[in-house]
Formats: C-alpha cells, structure tokens, sequence
C-alpha cells in the first residue's frame, strides 16, 4: 500500500509565486527523495534527503524533512510555467537496502504566466 | 552514468496478445529491478519485485501468472504483460537498484494501450 501522502492534491499558482508541497508517511524511512513528472513523461529526480538530515536545498528547491512527524516539504521558490508537472514523495524502508520506492499519491502543479 | 532503458517506449496491441517490456542497466549491474505501474492521473504502484537470477517477487493483487518478470541477467529485465485487456492499459515503469545504497534509477516508462 501506498506510503506517502502528498497534500494538496493539485496547486495552481501564477509565476514568480513560491509553492509548498508537504508530503506524510507511515513507517521508518532511510530516505525521502522527491520526483517530477511531466504529463505522460517518465520520473526526473528532483532531490533526496537522508533521514539524518532536516533541510536540504538545490537551485530553487528547499526540501526539509521532520522524522518525528513523519512529513516532509518540498517548496519551489520563483515558480516558472516549466515547473508545472506532477510532483511525488517517495519514501524506501529504513535498513533494506535495494527495497522498492513507496509513492505518495502526488502534487498536481499549475503554474500559469 | 546511472542510466536505465525501456523498450518499447510505447505499444498498442490487441486484447488477447502479449507485450514483452525490456528495461536496461545501460552503465551498472543492478541486483535488483523493480516494475511498477501507474495509471492517468494517479500515482506509481508497486508491481514486483526483481532480483538476477531468482523469482520475483509480486505485490498483493499483481498476478504473477499475467505479468511475468524475467531477470535473466544483472543488466536486464522484462515485464511481459500476457492475455491483455483494455484494463491492463498503463504506464508501466522500471527501476534499478545495485542494491549497494537506496539510490534507484528509473527508465523513462512505457506507455501501453490494449485495444
């Protein structure tokens, strides 16, 4: 069964303008890593966080990651109409390396000019 | 490095045929494969689990005997979907693992429809 909860479910926002996406889980993680997705496209990798870190940053992305409550956040900073796309959690099992990613149902992201 | 292939990157077939997915490990040895499926406007699930050389591993609800994974090799999986139905429409993805860390690299997915 699926992990991760993403909300909100969809976001539409004007460019320039910063979005949050938060994302729960249920059970230990190592990791929580965040992807895109394009309409009909493949994943790309956006980020990962260990779960030894809290916050994590990379271009216009800040990802933080709060174990006790079991959420993360992904905020994208100076949103772009490129940005628009579907975005997902993914979290692994803490101490199996090599074990199945477990997604979050996902972020629907409109970003209009 | 670090890059997995699918092929094809699309298919149509008929309702009753088979469809053979390939996913590579183009730069790496990947102990490991993972299939899953997502249907529009919903997330990745879970299908199976592959590891070189053994049988896989299904998720609750998957049939084993309908979607069959072969991982013959440590650079090669196939998903081969059998009897498709208009159900079994979907983007089915793979990833790799080389099961040395938690990093998993994904194909770029296929998208099959079954009329």
């Amino acid at each position: 069964s699926q992990q991760g909860e993403e909300d909100p479910q969809a976001l539409s926002i004007q460019e320039g303008e910063n979005a949050t996406m938060n994302c729960s889980y249920k059970t230990s993680i190592n990791n929580l890593q965040w992807y895109r997705q394009n309409s009909g496209r493949g994943l790309v990798h956006l980020i990962l966080i260990r779960s030894n870190e809290r916050e994590k940053h990379s271009g216009r992305l800040r990802v933080t990651l709060d174990t006790s409550k079991k959420s993360s956040s992904l905020l994208i900073t100076a949103s772009r109409a490129a940005d628009t796309a579907s975005y997902f959690c993914a979290t692994d099992l803490a101490n199996q390396a090599g074990t199945a990613l477990i997604f979050g149902k996902g972020t629907t992201l409109s970003v209009s000019s | 490095g670090a890059v997995v292939s699918q092929h094809p990157s699309w298919v149509i077939c008929k309702s009753g045929t088979s469809v053979k997915i390939e996913c590579r490990s183009l730069d790496f040895q990947a102990t490991t494969m993972f299939w899953y499926r997502q249907f529009p406007k919903q997330s990745l699930m879970l299908m199976a689990t592959s590891n070189e050389g053994s049988k896989a591993t299904y998720e609750q609800g998957v049939e084993k005997d309908k979607f069959l994974i072969n991982h013959a090799s440590l650079t090669l999986s196939t998903l081969t979907v059998t009897s498709a139905h208009p159900e079994d429409s979907s983007f089915y993805i793979c990833s790799a693992s080389t099961g040395v860390n938690h990093e998993q690299y994904f194909g770029p997915g296929t998208r099959l429809t079954v009329t």
